[in-house]
């Protein structure tokens, strides 16, 4: 079974850091471009990063680019965003998705259910 | 950056209907198009990819179109499991996605 789970979500202050773990099992995740979107409550969803299969090219929304940071271990099956300097409106579900091909297309064919972060003093 | 409009925002509709959902983007993206399903407290689920093609398991009541800046998603007749909102986004340079428009039931 294909499965993505996410974790590391929080309630946490203005200004401080983050990081996001997404554990992948049921396919061979060394073999896949991965993502990071969130979703804001209310509100619809917002690409944030990707990362090649091999952790080489990486790419970033505007909003997030110089204070968040997607990794992955292929070693061990997981994605990574660590997220600083977090602001109000970081606030939101952060879904991990798989990419649908080898590379990065941006077509996201299997999703995690999301952790939550809320980002408030 | 590429923006990407969806129309309308809200659609009511009985079931049997036809729906069709209309996606703009703001410059050409070929047919680098997807459209994503999602129903309340769920994570999304990929219907369409490359503008037109389905994934695998998606109902063929589902289908899209379009290519440069124009694109639509069509629900040929409308299930009860279809209510729900759906999402657009340009795979040509990074992933925006659309505002979304709500389907539900009339």
């Amino acid at each position: 079974q294909v499965l993505l789970v996410e974790s590391g979500g929080g309630v946490v202050h203005p200004g401080r850091s983050l990081r996001l773990p997404c554990a992948a099992s049921g396919f061979t995740f060394s073999s896949s471009s991965m993502h990071w979107v969130r979703q804001a409550p209310g509100k619809g969803l917002e690409w944030v990063a990707a990362i090649s299969y091999d952790g080489i090219d990486k790419s970033y929304a505007d909003s997030v680019k110089g204070r968040f940071t997607i990794s992955r271990d292929n070693s061990n099956n997981t994605l990574y965003l660590q997220m600083n300097s977090l602001r109000a409106e970081d606030t939101a579900v952060y879904y991990c998705a798989r990419d649908r091909y080898l590379w990065t297309s941006y077509y996201m064919d299997v999703w995690g259910k999301g952790t939550t972060v809320t980002v408030s003093s | 950056d590429i923006q990407m409009t969806q129309s309308p925002s809200s659609v009511s509709a009985s079931v049997g209907d036809r729906v069709t959902i209309i996606c703009r983007a703001s410059q050409g993206i070929s047919t680098w198009l997807a459209w994503y399903q999602q129903k309340p407290g769920k994570a999304p689920k990929l219907l369409i990819y490359a503008a037109s093609r389905l994934q695998s398991g998606v109902p063929a009541r589902f289908s899209g179109s379009g290519s440069g800046t124009d694109f639509t998603l069509t629900i040929s007749s409308l299930q009860p499991e279809d209510f729900a909102t759906y999402f657009c986004q340009q795979a040509n340079s990074l992933g925006t996605f659309g505002q979304g428009t709500k389907v539900e039931i009339k």
